[in-house]
């Protein structure tokens, strides 16, 4: 266990559905980090949150939105996907954003878009 | 970003040392060197990160060349647990972002 945990862990939906990911961290950090790994790929950074606030937004797409109401909470909103925004979608947390901090992952979400 | 090249895959006999290799010969003097692991379906798991010395954890060994163009992560005693994709990454300097390359998957054989 990382202190980062992800619901749900597995999640199909169809291209018209709304869905919501979490992410929760319990370590008491302030920077959080969304990042997507389609099969074959690397994983990409999407976005990240320092202290609530928005500080990278990787050229995603607007059907993904971003919030992080809190430190220890970060959403990802989903409307609208394609089939190839199938991928495992992970979270991830580091004590802030000051250069070599570690940064812990959660197990990810799982999405398969139909 | 220091980009890093990395073997695409390595084997490794259960008990003996595994040595995954990573080069970054563009690396600046004040990026540190990340390793990540991705077990099957799982997020990834810092092992170990080093700036200029050799590092030594619990779970493996860094040994960052002199010149910091190349690093080294040994597990000592490698298990069929320690399968999984290896990931060498320099730090941005910029904030604290992470680039994930290919890694190397190391598959570890009794």
């Amino acid at each position: 266990e990382t202190g980062v945990t992800q619901t749900p862990r597995h999640l199909v939906m169809g291209m018209t559905n709304k869905k919501s990911l979490k992410c929760e961290q319990h370590l008491g950090h302030n920077a959080m980090y969304w990042y997507k790994q389609s099969a074959k790929k690397p994983l990409e950074l999407m976005f990240v949150y320092n202290f609530k606030e928005q500080t990278e937004n990787n050229s995603v797409p607007s059907r993904f939105s971003p919030e992080c109401p809190n430190s220890s909470h970060l959403f990802l909103h989903l409307h609208t996907l394609q089939p190839e925004d199938s991928a495992l979608y992970l979270c991830a947390s580091s004590q802030d954003l000051v250069g070599g901090e570690t940064q812990y992952f959660g197990p990810g979400t799982r999405l398969l878009v139909l | 970003d220091a980009k890093t090249t990395q073997p695409p895959s390595m084997d490794c006999a259960e008990g003996r040392a595994a040595n995954l290799p990573c080069n970054h010969s563009t690396i600046s003097g004040n990026e540190y060197v990340y390793w990540y692991r991705q077990i099957h379906s799982q997020g990834p798991q810092y092992i170990i990160h080093g700036l200029k010395n050799n590092e030594t954890n619990e779970m493996a060994s860094l040994i960052i060349t002199e010149d910091r163009k190349s690093s080294t992560l040994i597990l000592p005693h490698a298990t069929l647990r320690d399968t999984a994709v290896y990931y060498c990454i320099v730090r941005r300097n910029a904030g604290n972002m992470l680039t994930f390359g290919g890694g190397t998957r190391l598959m570890v054989k009794p």
